[in-house]
């Protein structure tokens, strides 16, 4: 299958700073890519779709300027969590596919801590 | 809205037994259902994903059946290992939106060596 590869797989900081997560399709071209958020024993959260060239969109409630994401090739998504605050210690993944619609190929994750 | 449930929520078993997962959704109108195994504190891996028009897909010891009608998938594992210890997630798409994908709570599956 394809690979998405995230990194880095885990970060612990300090409240107020600002952590990035890079997402990379590592054998194919996306133009979507998806950001999950994960906690503990519960399903996944769809944060925000990222999209190459133009603005990510967000779904309810997530902040836009706290969750920054930066789609600017077409195998790179980023996603900063800025200012961030122990209330965002998380399991953060992302996604993509090749085509719209067609199979989800994740990442390994990233477990942000937030001290 | 679409709903999906999976049952049992956990399920611990001797190695070598086989056993079912099941998944269920509320909306039958489908584009895709797709299986992933989640080992703790790891990504998603894909196993197998089901086309609308598909009614089972198979990749060495799992079966992956879906009846759109009944809003219902079973993921079967044939002589299950303790290497298969982790959590199933079914997710079903209804459509190529961002929206269109809708995750079950899993199920935590232990096998017993």
């Amino acid at each position: 299958g394809a690979v998405v590869s995230q990194h880095p797989s885990w970060v612990i900081c300090k409240s107020g700073t600002s952590v990035k997560i890079e997402c990379r399709s590592l054998d194919f071209q996306a133009t979507t890519m998806f950001w999950y958020r994960q906690f503990p024993k519960q399903s996944l959260m769809l944060m925000a779709t990222s999209n190459e060239g133009s603005k990510a969109t967000y779904e309810q409630g997530v902040e836009k300027d706290k969750f920054l994401i930066n789609h600017a090739s077409l195998t790179l998504s980023t996603l900063t969590v800025t200012s961030a605050h122990p209330e965002d210690s998380s399991f953060y993944i992302c996604s993509a596919s090749r085509l719209a619609g067609g199979e989800l190929f994740f990442g390994e994750g990233s477990r942000l801590t937030v001290l | 809205k679409q709903e999906v449930t999976q049952i049992p929520a956990a399920l611990s078993v001797p190695e070598g037994e086989n056993l079912v997962l099941n998944c269920s959704f509320t909306d039958s109108a489908i584009y895709n259902l797709q299986w992933f195994r989640q080992d703790p504190g790891k990504g998603l891996t894909s196993l197998l994903l089901i086309q609308s028009s598909q009614r089972e897909q198979t990749s060495g010891r799992l079966n992956a059946s879906l009846d759109k009608s009944s809003g219902r998938s079973t993921l079967y594992i044939a002589a299950s290992q303790p290497g298969d210890s982790a959590t199933y997630l079914c997710a079903v798409r209804t459509g190529t939106g961002r929206r269109a994908l809708t995750f079950g709570s899993g199920t935590r599956l232990q096998v017993q060596p």
